[in-house]
This record gives structure tokens, C-alpha cells and sequence, in this order.
């Protein structure tokens, strides 16, 4: 069963804009990371925030969690045209079982 | 940052012949390898979950012997899909973790699989 819900599922910005793109999750959480994939490639790990962590940044990135709402929002601060691309969360269980289990996704496009 | 690559990028094949996809890191060793499909404008579903040395583990509803696994060493998982036909056409992407950060996953560039 889906684990990771993003919305919105599209979202288009102008370029300088900030994008927010949310993630809910149902269980229970070791971590919840966030990935992007270019149209027809692999995806590229962005950023993990682990299940005691409220905030983190990465450069243009910052992620928030809030385990009492089984969320995360994800912040592209200053958007940029090659910003432009799929973003998944994807969420990593507790126990033993390593395997992540990702969202939808959702569409970011940014106008130049 | 550690390298996954995936070969080939595209393939187009007849109904009912079998198809080999390769998954490699190159730079470090992978016991462990997944294996994901992805349909247009869709989310990744786990296919199977490829162990050196031993038998890929499969997802519920993934049929084993249409989607062989074979993991024969520490660097190298090979999907192949037996007897393909239209609806086996999707997007196929391994992954892999390193053994330093087992929580993050590298991944292969995808396979684009048209079945005619």
C-alpha cells in the first residue's frame, strides 16, 4: 500500500519563487527522504531527516518533519529552470526491513 | 557519490523474446540491489529485492519466473524479463545502497522497455 503522499501533485512556479511540496505518511518512520527524477532518468537522493529531526537544510533545500501529523513538506528556496523535475519522499521503516517506499511524486515545473 | 549504472537505457523488442537488464555499482559493493518499475507519471513500485550470492526476495504479485533475478557478484544484479510482451513496456530502475549510508539509495539511470 502507498506510504508517501505528496501534494500538490503538479506545482508551477516562476523562477526566483519558492517552491513548498508536502508528504503525509500512514506508519510509523526510521526516516523520510526526499529524491528527484529528471524526465526518463534515474532518481537522485536530495536529503534524509531521520525520525528525531524537525529541520534540516541542504544548501537551496530545507525539509521539515512533524511525526505527530505523519509529515514532511519540502522547500526549494529560489527555484531555478533546472529545478524543474519529479520529486518523490519516500519513507524508511522501523525495524529491520530496509526497504523505502515511495510517494506518487510530484511534478515541479519553473518557468524562466 | 557513489555510481550505479544501468544498461541499456532503452530497448525495443518483439512480443515473446526476453530482454537482460544490467545493474552495476562501480565504485563500491552491493550485497543488496532492488529492482523498481515505474509507469508513466507513477510512483516506483518494488519489484523484487536482488541478494548476492542468494535468491532475490519478490514483491507480492510479481511473478518470479517472468522477471528473473540474478545476482552474481558484489557489483553486478541482472533483471530479465522472460517472454515479454506490450504490458511487460515500462520503465525499469535498480538501485542499490552503499555500505557506508544504508539508509540512502543510489540509482541506476532507468531502462525504457518497449515491447511491440
Amino acid at each position: 500500500s502507498q506510504q508517501g503522499e505528496e501534494d500538490p501533485q503538479a506545482l508551477s512556479i516562476q523562477e526566483g519563487e519558492n517552491a513548498t511540496m508536502n508528504c503525509s505518511y500512514k506508519t510509523s518512520i526510521n526516516n523520510l527522504q526526499w529524491y528527484r527524477q529528471n524526465s526518463g532518468r534515474g532518481l537522485v537522493h536530495l536529503i534524509l531527516i531521520r525520525s528525531n529531526e524537525r529541520e534540516k537544510h541542504s544548501g537551496r533545500l530545507r525539509v521539515t518533519l512533524d511525526t505527530s501529523k505523519k509529515s514532511s513538506s519540502l522547500l526549494i528556496t529560489a527555484s531555478r529552470a533546472a529545478d524543474t523535475a519529479s520529486y518523490f519522499c519516500a519513507t524508511g521503516p522501523t525495524g529491520a526491513n530496509s526497504k523505502l517506499t515511495f510517494g506518487k511524486g510530484i511534478t515541479l515545473s519553473v518557468r524562466p | 557519490g557513489a555510481v550505479v549504472s544501468q544498461h541499456p537505457s532503452r530497448v525495443i523488442c518483439k512480443s515473446g523474446t526476453s530482454v537482460k537488464i544490467e545493474c552495476r555499482s562501480l565504485d563500491f559493493q552491493a550485497t543488496t540491489m532492488f529492482w523498481y518499475r515505474q509507469f508513466p507519471k507513477k510512483s516506483l513500485m518494488l519489484m523484487a529485492t536482488s541478494n548476492e550470492g542468494s535468491k532475490a526476495t519478490y514483491e507480492q504479485g510479481v511473478e518470479k519466473d517472468k522477471f528473473l533475478i540474478n545476482h552474481a557478484s558484489l557489483t553486478l544484479s541482472t533483471l530479465t524479463v522472460t517472454s515479454a510482451h506490450p504490458e511487460d513496456s515500462s520503465f525499469y530502475i535498480c538501485s542499490a545502497h552503499t555500505g557506508v549510508d544504508n539508509e540512502k539509495l543510489f540509482f541506476g539511470s532507468g531502462t525504457q522497455l518497449s515491447v511491440l
